[in-house]
């Protein structure tokens, strides 16, 4: 089984300022992985995704996350963040190439405030 | 083009009553997946359809929680005698096959008083 531990639920910064939210996750097999950021009063979208290949990877937005398999982590980076970036950001997985379902599973959310 | 869609958005009922959730997803996707978010938490899997039949149940909390997809295209979440618990975000998703990007729905806000 798999799971996800986002260790900060909400996190506060000034606009301008870099971010980075955690993601930890725990699974016995291969996993994909993926970030998807949900505004106020919008439906769940997906900001970017590890299948294979480069460890890092990009939102059109200027989001990072690099996936670490050493140190079973996924965290979400952006260098400098806008006002437009304050969201909920999930973190979730689901069983790489082999495994036998395609569902997600869900970190708690870390809720991203940006202040000017 | 359309996204996934989900009526109602807002659903208010009593304890004991039965609702029914409905889910449209986005044309052509032949993966269906309903997720319940409840407050302060992440999205949690109930159950996901392939075509026209349930390829994963094991997310579903128990025998009151049933879900159809007849035509392979519309789903309907269905919740017998609701208890107070039930409430939560109950959200769809949809994709072209199994290991594809879903795309979310707006969600229904169950409120069970």
């Amino acid at each position: 089984a798999q799971s996800v531990t986002q260790l900060d639920s909400q996190v506060p910064v000034f606009e301008e300022a870099p971010v980075e939210l955690r993601c930890n996750y725990s699974s016995s097999v291969s996993v994909y992985l993926f970030w998807y950021v949900q505004y106020p009063n919008q439906g769940l979208q997906l900001l970017l995704k590890y299948l294979s290949g480069s460890t890092l990877v990009e939102s059109i937005n200027g989001f990072e996350a690099e996936f670490n398999k050493s140190q079973t982590s996924f965290h979400l980076r952006k260098p400098s963040v806008h006002i437009s970036d304050t969201a909920e950001y999930f973190c979730a997985v689901t069983p790489g190439y082999g495994g036998s379902q395609g569902n997600l599973i869900f970190g708690k959310g870390t809720k991203l405030s940006v202040k000017p | 083009g359309a996204g996934v869609s989900q009526t109602p958005s807002n659903k208010v009922t009593e304890k004991g009553k039965y609702v029914e959730l409905r889910c449209d997803p986005i044309s052509g996707h032949t993966a269906l997946y309903w997720y319940r978010q409840s407050l302060g938490q992440g999205p949690e899997f109930l159950i996901y359809f392939q075509g026209t039949g349930a390829a994963d149940d094991s997310g579903l909390p128990n025998d009151r929680f049933f879900a159809v997809r007849p035509e392979g295209s519309v789903s309907t979440l269905k919740i017998q005698r609701t208890e107070r618990g039930d409430s939560a975000v109950y959200l769809c998703a949809s994709s072209r096959g199994q290991r594809n990007e879903q795309f979310f729905g707006p969600g229904t806000r169950l409120t069970v008083l």
